[in-house]
């Protein structure tokens, strides 16, 4: 069946670093891909998105691309601020539900 | 426009006792989905409605959670009796078509 996989947390950084993380997927067919972000106490929100090969998706400062040759979809932003402290979901939508599946999260910490 | 709304935000029971969780999806939206979030795990997908439809429940532990959706627009989701592995935040979610959902800010449960 479909699976997302995505790097262990948690990430602590400084403020102005770099942000990768990475994540990785398989699915039968060609499933559109999602990384969503999840602040304390707050539901999913959907942070961008691709629905097919080479799309690059682009929110807030974050991109992530979409590659079929290595199933991946990794996140990156590059210069992350304290406000972006949160858990972060990767997650493919494909089958003839649509139904989303998601990766553990990634729990990043971004300090001052 | 407003969002999913759930209530209550959390509950805390014992073993053994019955437990009943709503949600109301934003206003024209089809599609309502309930997961399941375990505790450093990303959501899983319990039951997924079209309407007042059952699309998908292949998740749903069907000997102790039922849900309903009856007049196709809010949906309540029930567990009796609980065990201590259900423990987790309940998500509900909904979309306009069979693309983008939107997530409530869930319900997190504790069996004791």
């Amino acid at each position: 069946g479909d699976s997302v996989t995505q790097m262990e947390g948690p990430v602590t950084l400084s403020e102005e670093a770099f942000l990768t993380i990475n994540c990785t997927y398989t699915a039968t067919g060609y499933p559109s891909l999602f990384w969503y972000v999840q602040y304390p106490g707050e539901g999913l929100q959907l942070l961008l998105k691709a629905t097919k090969a080479d799309d690059k998706g682009s929110n807030k400062g974050f991109e992530a691309t979409y590659r079929k040759e290595t199933t991946s979809f990794h996140l990156e932003k590059g210069s992350v601020q304290v406000s972006d402290s949160a858990v972060y979901f990767c997650a493919l939508k494909g089958g003839s539900n649509y139904k989303l599946t998601f990766g553990k999260g990634t729990l990043l910490t971004v300090n001052p | 426009e407003a969002g999913v709304a759930q209530s209550p935000r959390y509950k805390i029971i014992e073993k053994r006792q019955s437990v009943a969780f709503w949600c109301n999806p934003i206003s024209g939206h089809a599609t309502l989905y309930w997961y399941q979030q375990i505790l450093g795990q990303g959501p899983k997908l319990l039951i997924q409605f079209q309407n007042n439809g059952v699309v998908d429940d292949s998740q749903l532990p069907k000997d102790r959670f039922s849900a309903e959706r009856l007049k196709g627009v809010d949906s309540t989701l029930k567990i009796q009796p609980a065990k201590l592995e259900d423990s987790a935040v309940y998500l509900c979610a909904s979309s306009f078509s069979s693309y983008e959902q939107y997530f409530g800010p869930g319900t997190r449960l504790t069996v004791t």
